[in-house]
């Protein structure tokens, strides 16, 4: 079965700091890799996402970096704070499906 | 305002008895799926659609069942359910299906508890 790997399952971060969340997959098929953020009693959200031949994209605070070689990608917010504390999944697409991680529950604590 | 529309938000039914989960998209989006949500296991899909009266099975898809005769519908039944089916269940739509540089909208959810 596809699978995405996330690590780690939940991280407490400093007020300022910075978040790194980690993701791996296994079939060469995905073509597209967004990072959901979902926040309690809401639905997930998108906040960013990258293609494989891009190995990094960022959006303010928010960096993805991406190793097509090693299938992995990974999660950084810069300057973490109190209101970016939610539960972050990375994902994987291909033509038809989603394959979402576990999931990352991020608190930033003042 | 675009939205995706989930009804109910809150469910306790019995074991068995035949419930429907509506879904709602007044965005057109061709693209409409299920996904149930647990501890530990993320969002895994249950069923997906690419557009009408097309569907096809996600990852989870035993004991669902899903109908697409609209664009902007996609209810989620289950016929019998049972307790392990207890769950945060999400609604999503999207304008295509996942491609790259495609955003998909997610519903509220619907937590599901089968007693």
């Amino acid at each position: 079965q596809q699978q995405v790997k996330q690590s780690p399952q939940s991280l407490i971060v400093q007020k300022g700091g910075i978040s790194i969340i980690n993701c791996a997959y296994e079939n060469t098929a995905f073509d597209y890799f967004p990072w959901y953020q979902q926040f309690p009693g809401k639905g997930p959200a998108l906040l960013i996402a990258i293609r494989p031949d891009v190995s990094e994209k960022k959006e303010g605070r928010f960096t993805i970096s991406f190793n097509k070689s090693a299938k992995q990608f990974s999660l950084h917010i810069m300057d973490s704070q109190p209101g970016d504390s939610a539960t972050y999944f990375c994902a994987a697409t291909s033509y038809d499906k989603v394959i979402f991680g576990p999931g990352t529950s991020l608190s930033v604590i003042p | 305002e675009a939205q995706v529309t989930q009804n109910p938000r809150y469910l306790i039914t019995v074991t068995g008895k035949k419930l429907t989960v509506t879904c709602s998209q007044n965005m057109n989006h061709e693209y409409m799926s299920w996904y149930r949500q647990d501890p530990g296991l993320g969002l895994r899909q249950i069923y997906y659609s690419m557009n009408v009266e097309v569907t096809d099975k996600g990852d989870v898809p035993e004991g669902y069942k899903v109908s697409r005769k609209e664009k902007r519908n996609f209810p989620l039944i289950l016929e019998s359910p049972s307790p392990n089916q207890t769950s945060l269940y999400f609604c999503a739509s999207s304008q295509r299906g996942p491609a790259p540089n495609t955003e998909a909208f997610f519903g509220q959810g619907t937590r599901l508890t089968v007693v």
